[in-house]
């Protein structure tokens, strides 16, 4: 089945340790997006790839950084963890952002649920 | 004022019953709509999407748009104890490059 991926699925991490999430996708979807959701909290969006454009929110941290080496796969990037950034880590897919007009469907994948000590 | 306000429940139900989730918007240029359900600890799953005005059913679910009065909702037909779960309207506008506003969710629980 085609999918999307994501490991692993539980990262622990000390304070100020790097850490990097993966994603990979079997669905051939040209956008990548990476959301953090906090405990109780709402997903929230990070940044995303439209194929290789790297597109970032505004008020994503330069803590957070993201690599898509190619189409299947796509990297989260934590340079120096605070306890702050415990959280799941969903990575979704969409085969284009828009398609006539309207937003296109965005999928998720399991998620990383990162702990922070 | 939330860009999306959902009502965080818990919304309990007895089995067999009609639930009704109800999500409100800010952005009048908010075109695309979808409704996801998260049980707890897993990721979003996709319920179904809405785009124009009117009843969309796919189901047991029908998904209920207004955009004049910028509120969707969910309706779950005979709702099963595995219904429950926490449900996310999430909401997008036109050329913000697929980005998806969500809501806090809403806490549904299906009592048997």
């Amino acid at each position: 089945d085609a999918m999307v991926i994501q490991n692993p699925r539980y990262q622990v991490t000390q304070f100020g340790k790097p850490v990097t999430l993966s994603c990979s996708q079997t669905l051939n979807h040209n956008v990548m997006y990476w959301y953090q959701q906090k405990s109780s909290q709402a997903p929230k969006l990070l940044f995303h790839y439209y194929d290789k454009d790297f597109n970032n929110e505004a008020d994503t941290p330069d803590n957070f950084q993201s690599r898509r080496p190619n189409t299947s796969f796509c990297f989260l990037d934590i340079r120096s963890p605070g306890l702050g950034d415990a959280a799941m880590y969903l990575c979704a897919t969409s085969r284009d952002r828009a398609i006539r007009g309207y937003t296109d469907t965005q999928y998720f994948g399991p998620g990383t649920r990162l702990t922070v000590l | 004022q939330k860009e999306v306000e959902q009502n965080s429940g818990p919304l309990s139900v007895p089995e067999g019953a009609i639930a009704s989730l109800n999500c409100t918007y800010s952005d009048r240029g908010s075109q695309s709509f979808f409704w996801y359900r998260q049980y707890s600890g897993k990721s979003p799953e996709l319920i179904m999407s809405i785009y124009s005005n009117g009843d969309k059913e796919d189901g047991r679910f029908t998904a209920q748009l207004n955009k004049a009065s910028q509120y969707v909702s969910l309706l779950i037909r005979d709702s099963q104890p595995s219904d429950s779960a926490t449900y996310l309207c999430a909401v997008a506008v036109y050329n913000q490059g697929g980005k998806l506003i969500f809501g806090q969710g809403t806490e549904l629980s299906v009592k048997p």
